[in-house]
């Protein structure tokens, strides 16, 4: 079975704090993985996608993911983190002609 | 370019009826996926079409449909309405297996 889990459903932090969003997966082959952003009172917008290859993946705005296959993980990150990243980030895979989300998790950047 | 455009933005139903939402896809783009968002959730898959094929279908009772025209537009149909069925409704494109691109969805709302 396919399955995402985001293990951090709020996070707040300070603007320029560093973010690390965690995201683990379940299945069995080989894996597509996005991160997708949704701002508030906008759609769902893709941040960066891993296809094959490097494991570290750049995405807009700073993003970056790094997927570690024997951990089961594709973890989002940003350095510096600013007020416009408030948002709730998914976290899915791609298997069998569809996307698995994760439930997601809210960020919340304080000026 | 226009994006996944999607119709009507919100729409109140009440129990027991019958609903269509439509959905045109980005110029080009002949893949169209279903989702529904239950507040606090990730998007979950519910159909996807190619070519005017089902694709991919997801854990959805039969109250759920949907079809493709050849202009690639698509509507998803949910009969018999249930307080459950209150969810975001996303529609999404994509072509040569790039990622999907959303739409801002459709909120139903069950009465």
């Amino acid at each position: 079975a396919q399955s995402v889990s985001q293990h951090n459903h709020h996070v707040i932090l300070s603007e320029a704090a560093s973010l690390e969003l965690g995201c683990n997966y379940s299945y069995g082959g080989t894996v597509n993985l996005f991160w997708y952003v949704q701002y508030p009172g906008q759609h769902l917008q893709l941040l960066l996608k891993y296809f094959s290859g490097d494991p570290l993946v750049k995405g807009i705005k700073g993003f970056e993911a790094e997927f570690i296959k024997s951990k089961f993980s594709f973890n989002l990150r940003k350095p510096s983190v600013q007020w416009s990243d408030t948002a709730e980030y998914f976290c899915a895979l791609e298997g069998f002609q569809k996307l698995v989300f994760g439930t997601g998790t809210r960020l919340l950047v304080s000026p | 370019d226009a994006g996944v455009t999607q119709s009507p933005t919100h729409l109140i139903k009440t129990r027991g009826q019958q609903v269509t939402l439509r959905c045109s896809p980005i110029s080009g783009h002949k893949s169209v996926s279903w989702y529904q968002q239950v507040l606090g959730q990730g998007p979950q898959f519910i159909f996807q079409y190619y070519e005017k094929e089902e694709r991919g279908r997801g854990n959805f009772p039969d109250r759920f449909s949907a079809r493709q025209f050849p202009n690639y537009s698509s509507e998803l149909n949910v009969n018999a309405l249930l307080l459950g069925d209150s969810a975001l409704y996303l529609c999404a494109s994509s072509e040569g297996g790039q990622p999907q691109h959303f739409g801002d969805g459709t909120r139903l709302s069950i009465l």
